[in-house]
């Protein structure tokens, strides 16, 4: 079975700064899905980013890259300009490839709080 | 696009009421939906997955005569927490599966509802 871990429960950020929220995560398949969500005070989880395993190239979404590291099971989420709306719950998730792996396994979160 | 709305978005109810929650993708169509619990500062626990038209599968340790789950169209699910006691307060989130191609890796979450059973 698939693990992901987020081994920062609490990460804080100067407004306009970069911050790196890591992600590492344990499968044995070697097609997959990555995604990162944010889940803001509202509670409304939100698509951040997602990558494709099977793509050497790192998602980029706006201020959000991913730093994508198959051979090492490693998938980052630098946030660059950091903005006060960037204050979340950020949940890094995993989906297997084929149909069957529907379900999403996801980490433990990370807390960002961004300071004014 | 990709919407996915809940209903309601909270509810109190007495102990041993039911209380039927809705999702619905709104501009797609979902050939999966899948429910998932939430409790306070932790992360997301699946506790089903429904296709349309057919029976949900149960994650183990969730009972599937307590949270009924119904997928009757390609738009709506429903779970219907039955008997409802305190323990089963939580948040609880849906979410959406798109059917189209090139799509259907990204699940599509609603915005959850807070269920208070006094």
């Amino acid at each position: 079975a698939q693990t992901v871990t987020q081994s920062q429960p609490e990460m804080s950020v100067q407004e306009a700064e970069t911050v790196t929220l890591s992600c590492t995560y344990d499968t044995s398949e070697s097609d997959y899905y990555l995604f990162w969500y944010k889940q803001p005070p509202s509670r409304q989880m939100i698509l951040v980013i997602r990558q494709e395993a099977y793509k050497q190239q790192n998602a980029t979404e706006n201020r959000f890259s991913v730093n994508f590291q198959k051979a090492a099971k490693s998938f980052s989420l630098k946030i660059s300009d950091s903005q006060l709306g960037d204050a979340a719950m950020y949940f890094c998730a995993y989906r297997s490839y084929d149909n069957y792996g529907q379900n999403f396994v996801f980490g433990p979160g990370t807390r960002l709080s961004v300071l004014p | 696009g990709a919407v996915v709305s809940q209903h309601p978005s909270w509810v109190i109810c007495k102990s041993g009421t039911s209380v039927k929650i809705e999702c619905r993708s709104l501009d797609f169509q979902a050939t999966t939906m899948f429910w998932y619990r939430q409790f306070p500062k932790q992360s997301l626990m699946l506790m089903a997955t429904s296709n349309e038209g057919s029976k949900a599968t149960y994650e183990q340790g969730v009972e599937k005569d307590k949270f009924l789950i119904n997928h009757a169209s390609l738009t709506l699910s429903t779970l219907t927490v039955t008997s409802a006691h305190p323990e089963d307060s939580s948040f609880y989130i849906c979410s959406a599966r798109d059917g189209r191609t090139g799509l259907t890796d990204t699940q599509y979450f609603g915005p959850g509802t807070r269920l208070t059973v006094l």
